[in-house]
Order: structure tokens, then sequence, then C-alpha cells
């Protein structure tokens, strides 16, 4: 089975700057793809990007950029520019290429971010 | 569209009860999964339907825990007898078929079992 870990259960950064949340993944499939989800205090899960494993360029959406590093099972999500409207629980999310694995997502516990003016 | 619907959006009971969750996918979608978020565990997939049909349902904490999906339009998540340690936020998802789709989640249920 898979497991995902995030180990920065709390992480914080002044607005306009920059922040990176890790996270780790064990797995022993070659194909993949790897997620990254925001849940503001509304609770509604926001996927913030996605990566496909079989990529080796790494994926962009605005403000927000991860560092895959397959080799080392590492996949950290950069935000620049932080907005106070950051300030939300970001999980990371692994989900196998496998058709028989339903395509259902496996979670980090997640980490806490605080954005301060 | 609406989006993947789940009612009701808070439910407080008390221990013992029976509490039942409900989850429309979004239409045409081919897998719906029922996730729960707890502060202990984070978030764990519970079962996922494929065209109806519960595939794995081995995330089912224990018997207690029932999930049917009569129809491609409706899914629901059923506790008998519920127990404070069910207490949760339970999250229904959907998706089309193929590797690449993404999976889209509902607002969630926050259940509270006194």
């Amino acid at each position: 089975a898979q497991t995902v870990t995030q180990s920065q259960p709390e992480m914080s950064v002044q607005e306009a700057e920059t922040v990176t949340l890790s996270c780790t993944y064990d797995t022993s499939e070659s194909d993949y793809y790897l997620f990254w989800y925001k849940q503001p205090p509304s609770r509604q899960m926001i996927l913030v990007i996605r990566q496909e494993a079989y990529k080796q360029q790494n994926a962009t959406e605005n403000r927000f950029s991860v560092n895959f590093q397959k080799a080392a099972k590492s996949f950290s999500l950069k935000i620049s520019d932080s907005q106070l409207g950051d300030a939300a629980m970001y999980f990371c999310a692994y989900r196998s290429a496998d058709s028989n694995s339903g395509y259902a997502l496996n979670f980090g516990k997640g980490t806490s971010l605080l954005v301060t003016p | 569209d609406a989006g993947v619907i789940q009612s009701p959006r808070h439910e407080v009971t008390e221990m013992g009860q029976e509490v039942t969750l409900r989850c429309k996918p979004i239409s045409g979608h081919d897998y719906l999964f029922w996730y729960r978020q707890t502060m202990m565990r984070g978030l764990e997939l519970l079962i996922y339907f494929n065209n109806n049909v519960p595939i794995d349902d081995s995330g089912m904490p224990e018997d207690r825990f029932s999930a049917k999906m009569p129809n491609a339009s409706f899914s629901t998540l059923k506790i008998q007898p519920s127990e404070p340690r069910d207490s949760a936020v339970y999250f229904c998802a959907s998706r089309w078929q193929g590797e690449y789709n993404e999976q889209f989640f509902g607002p969630g249920t926050r259940l509270t079992v006194l």
C-alpha cells in the first residue's frame, strides 16, 4: 500500500513571501499521479495542482508550483507571493494509474498553513 | 452542473441512533467514493463504487457501516448504531472513467454523535 507523509503539521508565512510544504510518499509503482489539495475553513476540498509521474517537468499553476523528485519520492509545493486567502489545510495525495485501484486518493495528514499580514 | 451534492451538511445525533448520509454525484460520473476525515486518522477512503457496484469496501471500519448506490445518481452511507467515535466529516466524491480524470468532492457532512 502507498503511504503519504507530510512532516510539517503547521507552517507559517508572511504575506507576499514564499513558503514550501513538504510531502514524501512510498510506492512500488512507476506510474501514478500526485496532487495537492487545499481545504479552507469551509471544508471544501479544492484541487491546487497535479503532477503525472511520467512527466519530468514540474507542474505550475500561477503562484503554485511543485518540485517533483521521482527517485527521492518527494513532492513539495511552493506557494509564491503568499496571500491571506492561501491560509488553509493543505493535503498531499497519491493516486495510482492502475484502474484496479479505482483511482482512489491516498492522503497525507495535512499541513496547516497560516498567513500573517 | 451543481457539483457533488451531499446532505445533510451537519448532523447531530445521539449514540445508538441510525444515521444516513446522502450523496448525489455529478451526472455521468462512473465512480463514486466515500471518505472520512478525522483529526486522528486524516482523510481515509471508506468505499468506492464503479457503475453503481461496490468495488472496494476494505476501508469500512466495521459492520455498523454500510453503503449503497441504488442508481447512478444517488448513494447513501449508513451507520447503525452510531457511536461517538464515528464523529467526523464524511466526504463524497465522484469522477469519470479514465486514468487522467479528476475527482470532484462534495462539501462534506459533519457528523457529531453525542
